[in-house]
Protein backbone atom coordinates (compact mmCIF):
# COMPACT_ATOMS: atom_id res chain seq x y z
CA UNK A 1 0.00 0.00 0.00
CA UNK A 2 0.94 3.55 -0.74
CA UNK A 3 2.75 5.53 2.57
CA UNK A 4 1.32 8.61 1.02
CA UNK A 5 -1.79 10.75 0.76
CA UNK A 6 -2.70 13.68 -1.81
CA UNK A 7 -5.88 15.30 -3.00
CA UNK A 8 -6.81 14.12 -6.68
CA UNK A 9 -6.83 17.20 -8.49
CA UNK A 10 -5.73 21.00 -7.73
CA UNK A 11 -6.19 24.22 -10.39
CA UNK A 12 -3.45 26.88 -10.26
CA UNK A 13 -3.31 30.26 -12.06
CA UNK A 14 -0.92 30.49 -14.18
CA UNK A 15 2.14 32.64 -12.53
CA UNK A 16 0.87 31.87 -8.93
CA UNK A 17 2.35 29.46 -6.05
CA UNK A 18 1.29 26.07 -6.52
CA UNK A 19 0.81 24.05 -3.65
CA UNK A 20 0.77 20.35 -3.32
CA UNK A 21 0.34 18.78 -0.16
CA UNK A 22 1.13 15.07 0.80
CA UNK A 23 0.55 13.08 4.45
CA UNK A 24 2.54 10.43 4.78
CA UNK A 25 2.05 9.74 8.73
CA UNK A 26 3.78 6.91 8.38
CA UNK A 27 7.10 7.53 7.51
CA UNK A 28 9.73 5.83 9.12
CA UNK A 29 13.08 7.72 10.66
CA UNK A 30 15.33 7.17 7.28
CA UNK A 31 12.81 7.30 4.44
CA UNK A 32 13.16 10.11 2.21
CA UNK A 33 10.10 12.05 0.75
CA UNK A 34 10.25 11.91 -3.37
CA UNK A 35 8.49 14.04 -5.53
CA UNK A 36 7.84 13.27 -9.42
CA UNK A 37 5.28 14.54 -11.90
CA UNK A 38 4.12 12.82 -15.34
CA UNK A 39 3.18 14.87 -18.06
CA UNK A 40 0.50 13.00 -20.67
CA UNK A 41 1.82 9.68 -20.04
CA UNK A 42 4.97 10.17 -20.41
CA UNK A 43 7.83 8.86 -17.68
CA UNK A 44 7.86 10.67 -14.67
CA UNK A 45 10.43 12.98 -14.04
CA UNK A 46 12.11 13.99 -10.72
CA UNK A 47 11.22 17.50 -8.99
CA UNK A 48 13.35 17.17 -5.78
CA UNK A 49 13.50 14.95 -1.94
CA UNK A 50 14.39 15.81 0.98
CA UNK A 51 14.34 14.12 4.42
CA UNK A 52 13.84 16.43 7.29
CA UNK A 53 15.21 19.51 6.45
CA UNK A 54 13.74 22.16 3.53
CA UNK A 55 15.17 21.64 -0.14
CA UNK A 56 15.07 24.17 -3.11
CA UNK A 57 15.93 23.73 -6.57
CA UNK A 58 15.41 25.19 -9.59
CA UNK A 59 12.39 23.65 -10.28
CA UNK A 60 10.36 23.66 -7.07
CA UNK A 61 10.80 24.21 -2.97
CA UNK A 62 9.86 21.36 -0.58
CA UNK A 63 8.66 21.85 2.74
CA UNK A 64 9.11 19.47 5.36
CA UNK A 65 6.77 19.54 8.97
CA UNK A 66 9.16 19.33 11.63
CA UNK A 67 7.05 15.57 12.50
CA UNK A 68 7.99 14.85 8.90
CA UNK A 69 3.95 13.71 8.75
CA UNK A 70 3.30 15.80 5.86
CA UNK A 71 4.84 17.69 3.02
CA UNK A 72 4.10 20.12 0.47
CA UNK A 73 5.85 20.94 -2.71
CA UNK A 74 5.73 24.73 -3.88
CA UNK A 75 5.92 25.23 -7.89
CA UNK A 76 6.46 29.53 -7.15
CA UNK A 77 5.47 30.40 -10.90
CA UNK A 78 3.50 27.90 -12.45
CA UNK A 79 3.12 27.67 -16.24
CA UNK A 80 0.80 25.91 -18.54
CA UNK A 81 3.49 23.61 -19.36
CA UNK A 82 3.44 22.56 -15.47
CA UNK A 83 -0.02 20.94 -16.09
CA UNK A 84 0.93 17.30 -14.99
CA UNK A 85 0.36 14.30 -12.40
CA UNK A 86 2.22 15.13 -9.03
CA UNK A 87 3.73 11.80 -7.30
CA UNK A 88 4.93 12.32 -3.63
CA UNK A 89 6.45 9.53 -2.71
CA UNK A 90 8.07 7.56 0.23
CA UNK A 91 11.28 5.87 -0.63
CA UNK A 92 11.71 2.17 1.25
CA UNK A 93 14.30 0.23 1.40
CA UNK A 94 14.14 -3.27 -0.20
CA UNK A 95 17.15 -6.00 -0.05
CA UNK A 96 19.88 -4.12 -0.52
CA UNK A 97 18.29 -1.41 -2.82
CA UNK A 98 15.51 0.92 -2.38
CA UNK A 99 11.69 1.25 -3.87
CA UNK A 100 9.50 3.45 -5.03
CA UNK A 101 5.60 3.01 -3.83
CA UNK A 102 3.62 5.10 -6.06
CA UNK A 103 -0.04 6.66 -4.80
CA UNK A 104 -2.91 7.95 -7.14
CA UNK A 105 -1.13 11.74 -6.97
CA UNK A 106 -2.57 15.33 -7.98
CA UNK A 107 -3.78 16.35 -11.20
CA UNK A 108 -2.81 19.81 -11.50
CA UNK A 109 -3.96 22.16 -13.65
CA UNK A 110 -2.30 25.35 -14.63
CA UNK A 111 -5.14 27.76 -15.73
CA UNK A 112 -4.13 30.86 -18.19
CA UNK B 1 16.26 12.52 -22.26
CA UNK B 2 16.93 11.20 -19.20
CA UNK B 3 19.40 8.70 -20.43
CA UNK B 4 17.16 5.85 -19.94
CA UNK B 5 16.05 4.48 -23.33
CA UNK B 6 13.06 2.45 -24.19
CA UNK B 7 12.18 0.12 -27.40
CA UNK B 8 9.60 -0.08 -28.94
CA UNK B 9 7.80 2.73 -27.76
CA UNK B 10 4.59 1.34 -28.64
CA UNK B 11 3.64 -2.58 -29.44
CA UNK B 12 0.53 -4.55 -30.57
CA UNK B 13 0.47 -8.21 -29.60
CA UNK B 14 -1.91 -10.87 -29.89
CA UNK B 15 -2.62 -13.01 -26.63
CA UNK B 16 -0.35 -15.74 -28.47
CA UNK B 17 2.22 -13.60 -29.59
CA UNK B 18 5.61 -13.59 -27.92
CA UNK B 19 7.44 -10.44 -27.64
CA UNK B 20 10.11 -8.72 -25.51
CA UNK B 21 10.48 -5.19 -24.19
CA UNK B 22 14.23 -3.74 -23.84
CA UNK B 23 15.34 -0.75 -21.06
CA UNK B 24 19.16 0.31 -21.76
CA UNK B 25 20.42 2.98 -19.42
CA UNK B 26 23.80 5.35 -19.97
CA UNK B 27 24.34 6.71 -16.33
CA UNK B 28 26.44 3.73 -15.10
CA UNK B 29 23.48 2.41 -12.34
CA UNK B 30 23.70 -0.26 -10.86
CA UNK B 31 19.84 -0.74 -9.66
CA UNK B 32 17.00 -1.39 -13.06
CA UNK B 33 13.60 -1.49 -12.50
CA UNK B 34 9.94 -1.95 -14.18
CA UNK B 35 6.91 -0.82 -14.01
CA UNK B 36 3.30 -1.06 -14.86
CA UNK B 37 0.59 1.75 -15.29
CA UNK B 38 -2.55 1.03 -16.12
CA UNK B 39 -4.99 3.35 -16.94
CA UNK B 40 -6.16 5.85 -14.06
CA UNK B 41 -4.12 3.22 -11.62
CA UNK B 42 -1.09 4.20 -9.81
CA UNK B 43 2.46 3.26 -11.29
CA UNK B 44 3.15 -0.69 -9.76
CA UNK B 45 6.18 -1.94 -9.27
CA UNK B 46 7.16 -5.36 -10.93
CA UNK B 47 10.46 -6.50 -10.50
CA UNK B 48 13.84 -4.91 -9.14
CA UNK B 49 17.28 -5.71 -10.29
CA UNK B 50 20.20 -4.49 -8.24
CA UNK B 51 23.68 -5.85 -9.95
CA UNK B 52 21.87 -7.51 -12.30
CA UNK B 53 20.55 -9.78 -9.39
CA UNK B 54 16.38 -10.33 -8.94
CA UNK B 55 15.53 -8.24 -5.45
CA UNK B 56 12.11 -8.17 -5.83
CA UNK B 57 9.30 -9.67 -7.98
CA UNK B 58 6.00 -7.98 -6.62
CA UNK B 59 3.45 -11.35 -7.10
CA UNK B 60 3.95 -10.62 -10.84
CA UNK B 61 2.46 -13.55 -13.41
CA UNK B 62 4.79 -16.20 -14.89
CA UNK B 63 3.83 -14.89 -18.71
CA UNK B 64 6.02 -11.48 -17.60
CA UNK B 65 9.53 -12.95 -17.61
CA UNK B 66 12.50 -10.27 -16.49
CA UNK B 67 16.27 -10.68 -17.83
CA UNK B 68 18.99 -8.51 -16.47
CA UNK B 69 22.16 -9.41 -18.71
CA UNK B 70 24.05 -6.53 -17.28
CA UNK B 71 23.68 -3.43 -15.20
CA UNK B 72 22.98 -1.38 -18.13
CA UNK B 73 20.65 -3.40 -20.10
CA UNK B 74 16.85 -4.65 -19.06
CA UNK B 75 14.30 -7.16 -20.75
CA UNK B 76 11.00 -7.96 -20.08
CA UNK B 77 9.64 -11.11 -21.84
CA UNK B 78 5.93 -11.52 -22.80
CA UNK B 79 4.19 -14.59 -23.81
CA UNK B 80 0.50 -15.71 -24.02
CA UNK B 81 -0.38 -11.91 -22.81
CA UNK B 82 -4.03 -11.21 -21.36
CA UNK B 83 -6.03 -8.33 -22.77
CA UNK B 84 -5.53 -6.42 -18.74
CA UNK B 85 -2.06 -6.89 -19.80
CA UNK B 86 -2.66 -3.74 -21.60
CA UNK B 87 -0.78 -0.86 -20.22
CA UNK B 88 2.35 1.39 -20.09
CA UNK B 89 5.43 -0.40 -18.91
CA UNK B 90 8.05 2.05 -17.27
CA UNK B 91 11.68 1.30 -17.22
CA UNK B 92 13.77 3.30 -14.34
CA UNK B 93 17.16 3.13 -12.84
CA UNK B 94 19.26 4.46 -10.19
CA UNK B 95 22.70 4.46 -8.36
CA UNK B 96 21.66 3.28 -4.97
CA UNK B 97 23.17 5.64 -2.97
CA UNK B 98 20.80 7.23 0.48
CA UNK B 99 19.35 9.83 -1.58
CA UNK B 100 19.51 8.94 -5.01
CA UNK B 101 16.54 9.49 -7.33
CA UNK B 102 15.43 7.44 -10.02
CA UNK B 103 15.06 7.85 -13.76
CA UNK B 104 12.67 7.10 -15.86
CA UNK B 105 12.45 5.77 -19.66
CA UNK B 106 9.87 6.99 -22.00
CA UNK B 107 7.84 3.71 -21.85
CA UNK B 108 6.62 1.29 -23.95
CA UNK B 109 2.85 1.64 -24.57
CA UNK B 110 1.27 -2.08 -24.79
CA UNK B 111 -1.89 -3.36 -26.40
CA UNK B 112 -2.98 -7.02 -26.02
CA UNK B 113 -5.55 -7.33 -28.36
Amino acid sequence: DAKTTQPPSMDCAEGRAANLPCNHSTISGNEYVYWYRQIHSQGPQYIIHGLKNNETNEMASLIITEDRKSSTLILPHATLRDTAVYYCIVRVATAGTYKYIFGTGTRLKVLA
Amino acid sequence: ETGVTQTPRHLVMGMTNKKSLKCEQHLGHNAMYWYKQSAKKPLELMFVYNFKEQTENNSVPSRFSPECPNSSHLFLHLHTLQPEDSALYLCASSQETLSSEQFFGPGTRLTVL
